[in-house]
């Protein structure tokens, strides 16, 4: 069973710019959550994809947008970058979203950089 | 608005020693509770989850116990080891809604 994997694993960006970083779920997952992880702080949701619909969606400004495919990877759009949006965005994916599915299972994280 | 807290923000024991890890919420409505580990600059690592209905969770040296009613959770970890240091983070899902929210973590440290 191989786990969830996210790329790129670092990337910068100049400020203005859109980025899009990438999540394959676990074998067996049909959910997908991004989060937002400032330094020295708890991550912080930012939506949840189940079946290629989104699925909730926490504080973050239209900018932030997202997809997921059929086979259930997704991607996380940033547009007209800011310097606060340098953050680690960690990926997470679990086999649904009822309470008893719900333990999430997290990637490596893609660390951002926005100078 | 679901707020998670975990005190203290740091802790640095010596190797051997047992570590006590707490985390409060403010809204007992919840569906469960995980904690993960954290180690610098890497991914979330789950350890245990604990459905809201029941009151702990053990896995190898780590204990988790979740009192839903008081807002409380606390993570055990026995005879702790240098290679346990790391941030630990708690998050809640709330029983209405699909996200985890987290606390801010604690940052331990386990000296040789």
């Amino acid at each position: 069973e191989t786990g969830v994997t996210q790329s790129p694993t670092h990337l910068i960006k100049t400020r203005g710019q859109q980025v899009t970083l990438r999540c394959s779920s676990q074998s067996g997952h049909n959910t997908v959550s991004w989060y937002q992880q400032a330094l020295g702080q708890g991550p912080q949701f930012i939506f949840q994809y189940y079946r290629e619909e989104e699925n909730g969606r926490g504080n973050f400004p239209p900018r932030f947008s997202g997809l997921q495919f059929p086979n259930y990877s997704s991607e996380l759009n940033v547009n007209a970058l800011e310097l606060d949006d340098s953050a680690l965005y960690l990926c997470a994916s679990s086999r649904g979203t009822g309470a008893a599915n719900y333990e999430q299972y997290f990637g490596p994280g893609t660390r951002l950089t926005v100078t | 608005k679901q707020e998670v807290t975990q005190i203290p923000a740091a802790l640095s024991v010596p190797e051997g020693e047992n570590l006590v890890l707490n985390c409060s919420f403010t809204d007992s409505a919840i569906y469960n509770l995980q904690w993960f580990r954290q180690d610098p600059g890497k991914g979330l690592t789950s350890l245990l989850l604990i459905q809201s209905s029941q009151r702990e969770q053990t896995s190898g040296r780590l204990n988790a116990s979740l009192d839903k009613s008081s807002g409380r959770s606390t993570l055990y970890i026995a005879a702790s080891q240098p290679g346990d240091s790391a941030t630990y983070l708690c998050a809640v899902r709330e029983a209405a809604g699909n996200k985890l929210t987290f606390g801010g973590g604690t940052r331990v440290l386990v000296k040789p």
